[in-house]
């Protein structure tokens, strides 16, 4: 099945830092998405982007499909985008999606 | 529309004893997926039902089981629970499969004693 790898595994930033956080797959996706965990566990929809650029407020992401890499970028960060990144991709039209191990980041004041 | 919510959000139990979580999936959603996490393994699938039949399933035992109702809500169900169960139970809600948004409940919480 298709591998998917994050970096880096743990990020510390100061508030108002920008960042890139990369996810590598090992094959053509239909689906790549981007979730944000909150402390309670909720897996949060940031990015459904199997192809191309999107960006939601400070919040942005590229997905080259065809060098099978996706970037999020946190821009002017701030304490409460604290929490673990995942990114997740399939290659199947129903089933499973395959989670990277995540990056955990931490925002300090 | 309402989100995905899962129930009971938390839920102690002892070895040997078994399980049913219920997941209802946003309105109209007619896949339903479900992943366990750990600290160890990370995020794992267990399994995927769309309109009631369950289309695909990763490498679990057999005590792990789920169903999907006419509604397209689902429930998954652990017997014969073991220490290393423990875990949060996510269930992902989408329109028809893994190729589209999927937009996950707030997860049951399983500890087992």
């Amino acid at each position: 099945g298709i591998q998917v790898e994050q970096s880096p595994p743990d990020l510390i930033l100061q508030e108002g830092a920008n960042s890139t956080l990369r996810c590598n797959f090992s094959d053509s996706v239909n689906n790549l998405q981007w979730f944000h965990q909150n402390p309670w566990g909720q897996l949060i929809n940031l990015f459904y982007i199997p192809s191309g650029t999107k960006q939601n407020g400070r919040l942005s992401a590229t997905t080259v499909a065809t060098e099978r890499y996706s970037l999020l970028y946190i821009s002017s960060s701030q304490t409460t985008d604290s929490g673990v990144y995942f990114c997740a991709a399939t290659t199947d039209s129903w089933g499973k999606l395959q989670f990277g191990a995540g990056t955990q980041v931490v925002v300090t004041p | 529309k309402a989100g995905v919510t899962q129930t009971p959000r938390y839920l102690i139990k002892t070895r040997g004893q078994q399980v049913t979580l219920s997941c209802s999936p946003i309105s109209g959603h007619r896949s339903v997926s479900w992943y366990q996490q750990t600290p160890g393994q990370g995020l794992q699938f267990l399994f995927e039902y769309f309109s009631e039949t369950q289309r695909n399933k990763g490498n679990f035992p057999g005590r792990f089981s789920g169903r999907q109702f006419s509604n397209s809500r689902s429930e998954m169900n652990v017997s014969t629970l073991e220490l290393g169960d423990s875990a949060l139970y996510l269930c992902a809600s989408s329109l028809s499969g893994s190729a589209d948004t999927q937009y996950f409940g707030p997860g049951t919480r399983l500890t087992v004693l």
